[in-house]
C-alpha cells in the first residue's frame, strides 16, 4: 500500500515567511510523529499526535512552530517567521497504534532552506 | 539524552563485516534500527527489546546488551546495497508510553565494490 508521504518536499523561505508543510501519514495510522533533521544529525522529535489530539510537544523549538491534525489523518507542521536556523530537513512517521513497540515508517520529508 | 553511535563513519569492500553502536547514559526500553539512504527516508530494520534480545533481519542482526544499556548492530558479508546512514532510536525505562524516540548522530556506512 501507499507509505507516508510528504509535500512539499523541497521549500524555500525567505526569513520572516510563514511556512507550511504537510504529512499524509498512512491510512488507519492512529500515531504520527513530527521531527527535525538538521544536516549530517539524527532526527529530533518534535511533537506527537494520538489521532487528532496533540499529545506532546515538548520538541517545538518556539511558538513560531505550531502543528495540526485536525480529522486525524493529514497533518500540518506550521512555521511562522522562519528563520535561518530553521532550515532542515522536516520528516513526519507514523505508526499504526500507540506502543512502544510500534515500528515508525517515515515518508521523505520536506527539505526546507530558509534565506 | 541522546544516545551515541560509534564509530562515526566506516569504509568496507564488498562482503566484508562490520558493527555499528549504540550507548545510551539512562535505562533503556528499546532500541530501534533504521538505515538512511541520501534524500530518502528512514527506513526501519528492527526493535530490540529490554531483556538481551537478538534478533535477524537478512544478514544484519542485532543484540541489546541491559546491563551497558547499548545496542550494536552487525552486518556480515556486506553488499553495496548496505550503503548508507544508520541511526539507533532508543525509548527510555519508565518514559512514555507512545513511542517516542531519542535518536543518535548516525553512523554513515559506505560500501565499495
Amino acid at each position: 500500500g501507499a507509505g507516508v508521504s510528504q509535500s512539499p518536499r523541497y521549500k524555500v523561505a525567505k526569513r520572516g515567511q510563514d511556512v507550511a508543510l504537510r504529512c499524509d501519514p498512512i491510512s488507519g495510522h492512529v500515531s504520527l510523529f513530527w521531527y527535525q533533521q538538521a544536516l549530517g544529525q539524527g532526527p529530533e522529535f518534535l511533537t506527537y499526535f494520538q489521532n487528532e489530539a496533540q499529545l506532546d510537544k515538548s520538541g517545538l523549538p518556539s511558538d513560531r512552530f505550531f502543528a495540526e491534525r485536525p480529522e486525524g489523518s493529514v497533518s500540518t507542521l506550521k512555521i511562522q517567521r522562519t528563520q535561518q536556523e530553521d532550515s532542515a530537513v522536516y520528516l513526519c512517521a507514523s505508526t499504526p497504534r500507540t506502543g512502544l513497540t510500534d515500528t515508525q515508517y517515515f515518508g521523505p520529508g520536506t527539505r526546507l532552506t530558509v534565506l | 539524552q541522546q544516545p551515541v553511535q560509534s564509530p562515526q563513519a566506516v569504509i568496507l569492500r564488498e562482503g566484508e563485516d562490520a558493527v555499528i553502536n549504540c550507548s545510551s547514559s539512562k535505562a533503556l526500553y528499546s532500541v530501534h534500527w533504521y538505515r538512511q539512504k541520501h534524500g530518502e527516508a528512514p527506513v526501519f530494520l528492527m526493535i530490540l527489546l529490554k531483556g538481551g534480545e537478538q534478533k535477524g533481519h537478512e544478514k544484519i542482526s542485532a543484540s541489546f546488551n541491559e546491563k551497558k544499556q547499548q545496542s550494536s548492530l552487525y552486518l556480515t558479508a556486506s553488499q553495496l546495497s548496505y550503503s548508507g546512514t544508520y541511526f539507533c532510536g532508543t525509548s527510555g525505562a519508565g518514559g512514555t508510553s507512545y513511542g517516542k524516540l531519542t535518536f543518535g548522530q548516525g553512523t554513515i556506512l559506505t560500501v565499495h565494490p
